[in-house]
């Protein structure tokens, strides 16, 4: 139990579909991460949030949104996506921003664009 | 450009020892992190250097070399659970990590 958990575990969606993805934090912590997981690449750190302010945001296409209306909840909202953002979204937390400390993560949502 | 090198694949047998290396090309440095994650899994943090040297936890231990820009992660006591993929990550100057591919370890009885 790493105190980190996403919903859904699986989603599958059609290139027209919305759809959002959830993370919740039990740790207490100030710092929020997505990150994409693609095969055999290393992780692709998308946004990170700090006291629920967006502090990076990595050039990530505008299909995907971001929210974090709290330090313990952040979810990645959906649209429009493309067959090639199918990949494992993974949500972490850590105590403060900026990876200055272990970064702990949640167990992933795999996604799938038909 | 950062750049972190792992080997994609490696195979050991169970009760032996595997050493996973890991090299970085980086700007600055603030520590280096392994991770492991099971298939379907959330990465679960191991082990953090930032000093030169052997940190020893259990079963597992990271090694680092600043100087030659290398890490190695042991394995001691390889256990079928143990199969998993491993994660180095470094922190740059600007405390941002920079990730490896991962090491997929497949331990066979």
């Amino acid at each position: 139990e790493t105190g980190v958990t996403q919903t859904p575990r699986h989603l599958v969606m059609g290139m027209t579909n919305k759809k959002s993805l959830k993370c919740e934090q039990h740790l207490g912590h100030n710092a929020m991460y997505w990150y994409k997981q693609s095969a055999k690449k290393p992780l692709e750190l998308m946004f990170v949030y700090s006291l629920e302010e967006r502090v990076e945001n990595n050039s990530v296409p505008s299909r995907f949104s971001p929210e974090c209306p709290n330090s313990s909840h952040l979810f990645l909202h959906l649209h429009t996506l493309q067959p090639e953002d199918s990949a494992l979204y993974l949500c972490a937390s850590s105590q403060t921003p900026g990876a200055s400390d272990t970064q702990y993560f949640g167990p992933g949502t795999r996604l799938t664009v038909l | 450009g950062q750049n972190i090198d792992q080997p994609t694949e490696m195979t050991a047998t169970e009760g032996a020892i595997v050493q996973i290396n890991c090299t970085y090309q980086t700007s600055g440095f603030n520590g280096l992190f392994w991770y492991q994650q099971h298939a379907g899994e959330a990465p679960t943090f191991l082990s953090y250097n930032v000093l030169d040297g052997l940190e020893e936890k259990g079963r597992f231990s990271s090694f680092l070399s600043r100087s030659k820009g290398y890490s190695y992660l042991l394995l001691k006591e390889l256990q079928m659970k143990d199969s998993a993929s491993y994660l180095c990550a470094v922190r740059d100057s600007n405390y941002q990590l920079i990730w490896g591919a991962g090491t997929k370890l497949i331990i066979k009885p």
